[in-house]
């Protein structure tokens, strides 16, 4: 089975603080993504990976950076959290193919952050 | 550009009775199309996919799916439901136009099951 594991289930901060969410999969995924949910929102994608050392930005990457040394962690980085980065954050990886049935995304458990 | 509307935010239902769970999509090219589900608390999981080889898709837990071309539809179905249906259900676009990226979510429909 594939396994996404994100570091911390819970995770409360204060405002300016820098704040590391760190992401690790197990089957050797080229792509891996950062998304964060809102209620009524759904998903909405903050920086994604597609190689070690590559990434690329999402709808919104705004106040985000992300690290990816090697290929199966990816880190995601608030430089100066603020409250209305107080979310849940979902890691997930997939392998690249062209064939878009493929494209399957495999989740992490998510990490709920408060930031006060 | 891509895009996925959930018609409704929240669906009720009685256990043992049908669900439908309503998704719109727009796409450029020939799509391929999810649902996930999410339980409290938990990841999200694949519940089925559409990957053109047939339009009416099964997948775990008794859910289907059927694509529609013709209305840009992609409900998801259950003939009966239980309890341990009650989570969070999003519907989820992938096209060309995204290339890696891939995963277009909707909204989500919060399905909750009275006993």
């Amino acid at each position: 089975d594939v396994k996404v594991t994100q570091s911390s289930r819970y995770l409360v901060k204060r405002t300016g603080e820098k704040v590391f969410l760190e992401c690790v999969q197990d089957m050797d995924h080229e792509n891996m993504f950062w998304y964060r949910q809102d209620p009524g929102l759904g998903l909405r994608l903050i920086y994604f990976s597609y190689d070690v050392k590559m990434k690329e930005k999402g709808d919104i990457p705004e106040g985000y950076s992300v690290s990816r040394e090697k290929k199966e962690r990816f880190s995601l980085i608030l430089e100066s959290a603020s409250t209305n980065q107080t979310s849940m954050y979902l890691c997930a990886s997939s392998f690249f193919s062209l064939n878009l049935a493929k494209n399957i995304q495999y989740f992490g458990a998510g990490t709920r952050l408060s930031v006060l | 550009a891509q895009s996925v509307t959930q018609l409704d935010s929240h669906v009720s239902v009685s256990e043992g009775t049908p669900v439908l769970l309503r998704c719109n999509y727009s796409s450029s090219y020939s799509p391929s199309l999810f649902w996930y589900v999410q339980h409290p608390n938990k990841g999200l999981q694949l519940l089925l996919k559409y990957t053109s080889a047939a339009t009416l898709v099964k997948g775990i837990n008794g859910f289907e799916a059927e694509f529609k071309k013709s209305e840009t539809s992609f409900h998801l179905t259950k003939p009966s439901a239980h309890m341990s249906d009650a989570a969070e259900y999003f519907c989820v676009v992938s096209d060309m136009d995204t290339g890696r990226r891939a995963l277009t979510f909707g909204s989500g429909t919060r399905l909750q099951v009275q006993p």
